[in-house]
């Protein structure tokens, strides 16, 4: 099993949509855990931080359930400008990250 | 955010020759730097933690004389990959952090092409 599960989509989606996103990890003893956007051929940019209360930063909002080792990220009114690779990222302690395979959204007119 | 820089930004060399690739901490000082690669759709892979002053530490599967790790200053890592093969090809990708539990800054990465 992987350490880090998305599903790879792509979610195709009009402008103005609701989309969800969702992750699950496989180590419960995760300290922190993040939305990363990466666009082609780009490095990755961090989106958001995920924390078990949710929270929220505009159009974007992540939410943790630590009991299910389970992450969603819900992006609201669909931008243009938001396609991109949506990558979901597990800190497992001493700062080493592990990246999921990203979600592909794209967004169309 | 911080500034990460990532030297040169694309190589194309022949196989057998050894790439070097630097990585900056342009306005913080990192005591860790991260070194990734991501091969086309797929997702970033640590490769190796490197420490100022001290030994890199390779993940599992990471040949550590293959890929030679150089943290000699708080703002400058350097991967050099030794005698590169047409699999080496890849997009290698650091990170700085100024510690446990800080955010990550990504460098630009590096487009390797080997032939």
């Amino acid at each position: 099993r992987k350490e880090v599960e998305q599903d790879p989509g792509p979610f195709n989606v009009p402008e103005g949509a609701t989309v969800a996103f969702n992750c699950t990890y496989s180590n419960s003893a995760s300290q922190s855990f993040f939305w990363y956007r990466q666009d082609c051929r780009k490095e990755p940019k961090l989106l958001m931080s995920v924390y078990s209360s949710g929270n929220e930063d505009g159009r974007f909002t992540a939410q943790l359930n630590r009991a299910s080792q389970y992450i969603s990220l819900l992006i609201r009114d669909s931008k243009l400008s938001d396609s991109a690779t949506y990558l979901c990222v597990v800190n497992m302690g001493g700062n080493k990250l592990v990246f999921g395979a990203g979600t592909i959204l794209r967004v169309k007119s | 955010g911080a500034v990460v820089s990532q030297h040169p930004s694309r190589v194309i060399c022949k196989s057998g020759t050894s790439v070097k690739i630097e990585c900056r901490s342009l306005d913080f000082q990192a005591t860790t730097m991260f070194w990734y690669r991501q091969f086309p759709k797929q997702s970033l892979m640590l490769m190796a933690t490197s420490n100022e002053g001290s030994k890199a530490t390779y993940e599992q599967g990471v040949e550590k004389d293959k890929f030679l790790i150089n943290h000699a200053s708080l703002t400058l890592s350097t991967l050099t990959v030794t005698s590169a093969h047409p699999e080496d090809s890849s997009f290698y990708i650091c990170s700085a952090g100024g510690g446990e539990g800080e955010t990550q800054y990504f460098g630009p990465g590096t487009r390797l092409l080997v032939l």
